[in-house]
This record gives structure tokens, C-alpha cells and sequence, in this order.
């Protein structure tokens, strides 16, 4: 099935640096979320996205919702230990009866 | 608990075996959801229940994919005849009602098949 492309596949982070990522479709879509992973568990959700355009915080975390529809950005302010995971970007068309397409990850490394 | 329980954590069959997995979702949610994770992957769509019924079954692989939610609540993914391809992690989630994009997730079975 389709997976949206993420960047970077993996990075690597000292402690208190800010970190960015994105993902990117080939196709639109109205709905944006942001998910975390850790091993062994299933993905929580982070950020939701509902408009082109938008700007949304979640404490140390931001995204945006890109204006073409077909990206999205997150950003990780001061990175802590905790942050250490997978970031999947989702994707969500109303006419696809609430059928989330993920991406194929980005996975966190922070080193103290 | 008050999240998405699936059992069992892990399952190891052998090639050409019958196995079922369970999951739990949250209390009144009405939406239910199956996901595949292959290894380094992201989640992909398999199947999509609103109360006992199948809304959106597309992401089913082939028919030796089955999935029942006879109750509106606890859903079954069946996999017949398995194969070696079929090992992934199976994630379930749910959701308040299909309108609502906020899915919450159960922490997996790992299917193993040998």
C-alpha cells in the first residue's frame, strides 16, 4: 500500500538541540497527524492538523499542516532523552472512510 | 485499563496454520480499526468497522484475511493458511466514531511466522 516518505529516516541528537522533520505525499490530503512510537508499543498520537496552513503547538512540539496540502513539517524544541523513538506523519482524506495512510518513519536518537 | 488491549502479545505458528488475534477497544468507541506494521515500516491500513459492520475492508491482502466485530465491540483478525510474509506486527485502534481522525492505538500483537 502507499506510504508517505519521510525525511530524515533516522537521526542522531544531542541533548537540547531543536530537531526537524518532514513528510511528504504525492497526493492532497485534509488531514494531518503527527504519532509517536516507541518499541514494543503502539503509536499515541501527538499532533492533529485540519487545516492548510495551519501552525499547531504541543508543548515542545509544532507542526504545520503545509499549504499545498501534500507535506507536513514537525519540529522538536529542546530535545530531552524521552524524545528517543519513531515519528510517523498520517495522512486522512474524508472520502476514505477514515483510513489513516502513515509514513514509513523517522526514528529519533538522543545522546546526552 | 481504559486504552486499546489486544491479545495475544506475541504468536509464533508455523507456515500454513490457522491464527486469530484479539483486540479490545476502548469502551464506547464505535470505530475499529486493524493496521499491519512490517519490520521499519509504517502502520498500513488492513480492514475498518463501524459498529458490527465492515465499512472499509480494501487494505484485506487476500482472502486468507477475515475479520469479524460481532458485538460491536471486541474484533477478531483471523488469518487462514498462514505464510511467512504474513509475520508483521498487527495493530489495532479505535476511535470515538469515524468522523473523529484521532485513533488511538493497542500496542500490537507480533506475529511470527516460521
Amino acid at each position: 500500500g502507499q506510504q508517505l516518505n519521510q525525511s530524515p529516516q533516522s537521526m542522531f541528537i544531542q541533548e537540547g538541540e531543536d530537531v526537524s522533520m518532514n513528510c511528504t505525499s504525492s497526493s492532497i490530503f485534509n488531514t494531518w497527524l503527527w504519532y509517536k512510537q516507541d518499541p514494543g508499543e503502539g503509536p499515541v498520537l501527538l499532533i492533529a492538523l485540519y487545516k492548510a496552513g495551519e501552525l499547531t503547538s504541543n508543548g515542545r512540539l509544532t507542526a504545520q499542516f503545509g499549504i499545498t496540502r501534500k507535506d507536513s513539517f514537525l519540529n522538536i524544541s529542546a530535545s530531552i532523552p524521552s524524545d528517543v523513538g519513531i515519528y510517523f506523519c498520517a495522512g486522512h482524506n474524508t472520502g476514505t472512510a477514515s483510513k489513516l495512510t502513515f509514513g514509513t518513519g523517522t526514528r529519533l536518537q538522543v545522546t546526552l | 485499563g481504559a486504552g486499546v488491549s489486544q491479545t495475544p502479545s506475541n504468536k509464533v505458528t508455523e507456515k500454513g496454520k490457522y491464527v486469530e488475534l484479539r483486540c479490545d477497544p476502548i469502551s464506547g468507541h464505535t470505530a475499529l480499526y486493524w493496521y499491519r506494521q512490517s519490520l521499519g515500516q509504517g502502520p498500513e491500513f488492513l480492514i475498518y468497522f463501524q459498529g458490527t459492520g465492515a465499512a472499509d475492508d480494501s487494505g484485506l491482502p487476500n482472502d486468507r484475511f477475515f475479520a469479524v466485530r460481532p458485538e460491536g465491540s471486541v474484533s477478531t483478525l483471523k488469518i487462514q493458511r498462514t505464510e511467512r510474509g504474513d509475520s508483521a506486527v498487527y495493530l489495532c485502534a479505535s476511535s470515538f466514531s469515524p468522523g473523529t481522525h484521532e485513533q488511538f492505538f493497542g500496542p500490537g500483537t507480533r506475529l511470527t511466522v516460521l
